[in-house]
């Protein structure tokens, strides 16, 4: 029983292709993340949605889209994919509330583009 | 704006030793969390602890333990005779208690236990 799924987990495309990442949860929290982990290793929000609505949105190109149909999901669409978006890219979910608000991550989608 | 800080970032040892994972962070909240997460070689993000910024109890499960310490920004984490399976890269993380609540990752700190 997956608490946080993404889909795919590795994604190799050519540049200047369009894709989307899914993920999926089902932990009934209402908050969810998506971050970028770069070749470093560095970690970076990039957006959340709360209840289906965008709270956060980091300085990310949009050619970025993060689309939330419900609160159990969160999807990722890139246009026009470059060579710096090779990435990992993990899902998060929690419940956003006054105490404790763990992020449960996903497994991470290695994103190539070549 | 909020910060953290990983100065180490690679430390190797050889099994058994104790070893410290340093984690300094900035923030004008006076009121925050702070956790530690583990990224194993398979890629994944293992939660391991977090710690509200009221609390400044220390923490022990196990091998590992938490030194928190307001007065000095510091959130250090200690392996206790440490084993191969504890090789990984180690995150601490910082996030606001209201508001967003986005993590803000260090820059991690590679771990490798040598047999």
């Amino acid at each position: 029983d997956t608490a946080v799924s993404q889909t795919p987990k590795y994604l190799v495309t050519q540049m200047g292709n369009d894709k989307s990442i899914k993920c999926e949860q089902n932990l009934g929290h209402d908050t969810m993340y998506w971050y970028k982990q770069d070749s470093k290793k560095f970690l970076k929000i990039m957006f959340s949605y709360n209840n289906k609505e965008l709270i956060i949105n980091e300085t990310v190109p949009n050619r970025f889209s993060p689309k939330s149909p419900d609160k159990a999901h969160l999807n990722l669409h890139i246009n026009s994919l470059e060579l710096g978006d090779s990435a990992v890219y993990f899902c998060a979910s929690s419940r956003r509330g006054q105490e404790y608000n763990e992020q449960f991550f996903g497994p991470g989608t290695r994103l190539t583009v070549l | 704006a909020q910060k953290v800080t990983q100065a180490q970032t690679e430390i190797s040892v050889v099994e058994k030793e104790d070893v410290t994972l340093d984690c300094v962070y900035e923030t004008r909240d006076t009121t925050y969390y702070l956790f530690w997460y583990k990224q194993p070689p398979s890629g994944e993000l293992v939660f391991l602890i977090r710690r509200n910024s009221f609390d400044e109890q220390n923490e022990i499960s196990g091998r590992y333990s938490w030194n928190f310490q307001k007065s000095t920004s510091s959130f250090n984490f200690t392996i206790t005779a440490s084993q191969v399976v504890d090789s990984a890269v180690y995150f601490c993380a910082l996030s606001e208690i209201q508001g967003a609540q986005k993590l803000v990752f260090g820059q991690g700190t590679r771990l490798t236990i040598n047999p």
